[in-house]
């Protein structure tokens, strides 16, 4: 099944304990993407990859770093949490252009006490 | 720079009445449409997308939404909603950048 994968789907956390969020996805997509949920706010972009060593800053990077080592696998790093930081994150994949739209993954809800 | 607004962030509404969602959006240049649905504890669901060509566009559970390049909309429509139907929409755009702007999202509820 075509799909992305994320964990964890819950994760409570203390401010300034390191983390990382895993994605994965099974498609062979160049471009990955994640996005933090916030109520109204809808969805930010934080980083995206266009590809294998391709990162680049989405709308609100602060606090956040990305690897992308290989095609499938997009993690997410927050080195020193903080309660701000507390949202529902998800990682999105795409396999071309921009009219492909994006496959999601389930979220990670995150709380930084 | 390229924008999202929907126009109302909650619309409650009857079983079996029509529903509209509104989205504009601004944009210098060419973009890509899309609506997601989001159900209750889970990602986001691609519900209809607009490329080019007919500017109305529908989905397999009955929405539809109209590209009018005018008036920069991308409404939702669907005309009798069920329960099932409760979720959150979000409107976004996207160009051959491949980035997703979203909208704040619309929750629709569905009531018997």
């Amino acid at each position: 099944e075509a799909q992305v994968t994320q964990n964890p789907r819950y994760l409570i956390t203390v401010t300034g304990k390191k983390l990382t969020v895993t994605c994965s996805q099974n498609m062979n997509h160049e471009y990955m993407s994640w996005y933090r949920q916030d109520p109204g706010l809808g969805l930010r972009q934080i980083y995206y990859s266009m590809n294998v060593e391709v990162t680049d800053k989405g709308d609100v990077p602060e606090g956040y770093k990305v690897s992308r080592k290989e095609k499938r696998n997009f993690p997410l790093i927050l080195e020193s949490p903080s309660p701000n930081q507390t949202s529902l994150y998800f990682c999105a994949s795409s396999l071309g252009s921009g009219g492909d739209g994006y496959t999601f993954g389930s979220g990670t809800r995150l709380t930084v006490v | 720079a390229q924008s999202v607004t929907q126009l109302d962030s909650q619309v409650p509404v009857f079983e079996e009445a029509p529903v509209e969602l509104r989205c504009n959006y601004s944009s210098s240049v060419s973009v890509y449409l899309f609506w997601y649905v989001q159900y209750p504890n889970q990602g986001l669901q691609l519900l209809l997308k607009y490329l080019s060509g007919s500017t109305l566009v529908e989905s397999i559970n009955g929405f539809e939404a109209e590209f009018n390049k005018s008036q920069t909309s991308f409404h939702l429509r669907k005309p009798s909603v069920h329960i099932s139907d409760t979720a959150e929409y979000f409107c976004a755009v996207s160009d051959v950048r491949r980035k997703l702007i979203f909208g704040q999202g619309t929750e629709l509820s569905v009531k018997p």
